[in-house]
């Protein structure tokens, strides 16, 4: 079965500083990837995703994500982060169905 | 398109209660399914739906019937409500069971049950 790891539960980054939320899955094949924003009270709505086209994805809202094969990782970048930001961050594998990570709640500070 | 639209949003149950979660899609997707979310757990797969009349278990199905008569709806069934089922119910669907396909969320419902 698939499996996904997000490392940080919380993360806190000044405004402007770099973001970077790591996500690590375990699969013998390239899989289907996938980061979600969930916003306070909300669902979750879809960043980006990879499926194989490219390894370096870019999603809404200035994020990306690049695929290392070698590191079994997928991890979520963005250069200067704002205040809107602030939300949890879900990683997410395909296979029969999705299968999520724990989750990394973003904070950025003024 | 409404989109993903789950009803009610907020419940509350006393245990052994039954009760079912509503969830419908008005975007023909083939492929629903339901999550619950709970602290620091992420969301855990319940059951899904690959077209209609089909279902399938997910990563947590104990305690929760599923069925699928038509495409557009994917009810979610308690059979017995347990305080351990206190979580925010997510519906979720896509175009296909193909694994390249996002989902789309519904708003969520947050049951609590004493």
């Amino acid at each position: 079965a698939q499996s996904v790891t997000q490392l940080g539960s919380h993360v806190s980054v000044s405004e402007g500083a770099l973001v970077l939320l790591r996500c690590n899955y375990s699969s013998s094949v390239p899989p289907y990837l996938f980061w979600y924003v969930q916003y306070p009270n909300q669902g979750l709505q879809l960043l980006l995703k990879y499926t194989s086209a490219a390894t370096l994805v870019k999603g809404i809202n200035g994020f990306e994500a690049e695929f290392k094969k070698s590191e079994t990782s997928f991890h979520l970048t963005k250069p200067s982060a704002h205040m809107s930001d602030a939300a949890e961050y879900f990683c997410a594998v395909s296979d029969q169905g999705f299968y999520f990570g724990s989750g990394t709640k973003l904070n950025v500070k003024p | 398109n409404a989109g993903v639209t789950q009803t009610p949003k907020f419940q509350v149950l006393k245990t052994g209660q039954s009760m079912t979660l509503q969830c419908a899609q008005d975007m023909n997707h083939e492929y629903m399914s339901w999550y619950r979310q709970d602290p620091g757990m992420g969301l855990r797969l319940i059951h899904y739906s690959v077209g209609a009349g089909i279902t399938d278990q997910g990563e947590v199905p104990n305690g929760y019937n599923v069925s699928r008569s038509t495409t557009e709806d994917f009810p979610l069934r308690l059979l017995s409500a347990a305080p351990s089922q206190t979580s925010v119910y997510f519906c979720a669907s896509s175009k296909l069971a193909g694994a390249s396909n996002e989902q789309f969320f519904g708003p969520g419902t947050r049951l609590t049950v004493l």
